[in-house]
């Protein structure tokens, strides 16, 4: 039981550059959030979902997309990064809207 | 805009001593969690508090709620040094239909001094 997975840890981008950062959750939970996390700031959430091919806005949705094609996965892409765009994001799932969050490790990600 | 805020956003103290974080909040809310996250990791969930909950233990943790001022405290007793991290109160709150926002505070950095 892995919990949380996501992919890459590390990245770094140009400007423009577009790329996917992957979620797999392995606890067959309905809801799962990514956030970013940047100093000063604490997380805040960007996008999430609360089942398979659902999603919705978060506070800071601009510049980002996202896809929950299968219900243990949910995609968050970038079309074309921004320096702005350079932060940890942080996956997170759980089974109902009453319980703990269950987060991934983070992907750092860093746009030139 | 963030829905919790953490008072202090720093705290120091000495091993053995008691810490206390606050976290208030501006709308009502389902629940109320806090998280802990040491440097370079994830958060992991310490303790949850429902709203119709006042008070709360686990271990040498222990949470209040007051939702009348929007506000709580999680305690940690006899702080040891591994307890240097990062806290988080998170606010969970309904958004309309099956739509469940979990909104995070900045965080209180706590260090314990050996």
């Amino acid at each position: 039981n892995a919990g949380v997975t996501q992919t890459p840890k590390f990245r770094v981008l140009k400007t423009g550059q577009s790329m996917t950062l992957l979620c797999a959750q392995d606890m067959n939970h309905e809801y799962m959030y990514w956030y970013r996390q940047d100093p000063g700031m604490g997380l805040r959430l960007i996008h999430y979902s609360v089942g398979e091919g659902t999603t919705a806005k978060g506070e800071v949705p601009d510049g980002y997309n996202v896809s929950r094609l299968k219900k243990q996965n949910f995609l968050l892409g970038l079309e074309s990064a921004a320096p702005s765009q350079t932060s940890v994001y942080f996956c997170a799932s759980f089974p109902t809207p009453y319980g703990e969050l269950f987060f991934g490790e983070g992907s750092r990600l860093t746009v030139l | 805009s963030q829905q919790g805020e953490e008072d202090p956003q720093a705290l120091s103290i000495q091993e053995g001593e008691n810490a206390t974080m606050n976290c208030s909040y501006k709308t009502s809310i389902n629940n109320l969690q806090w998280y802990r996250q040491n440097s370079g990791r994830g958060l992991v969930h310490l303790i949850l508090i429902r709203s119709n909950e006042r008070e709360k233990h686990s271990g040498r943790l222990r949470v209040t709620l007051d939702t009348s001022k929007k506000s709580s405290s999680l305690l940690i007793t006899a702080s040891r040094a591994a307890d240097t991290a990062s806290y988080f109160c998170a606010t969970s709150r309904n958004s309309g239909g099956s739509n469940y926002k979990l909104t995070f505070g900045k965080g209180t950095l706590l260090t314990v001094n050996p």
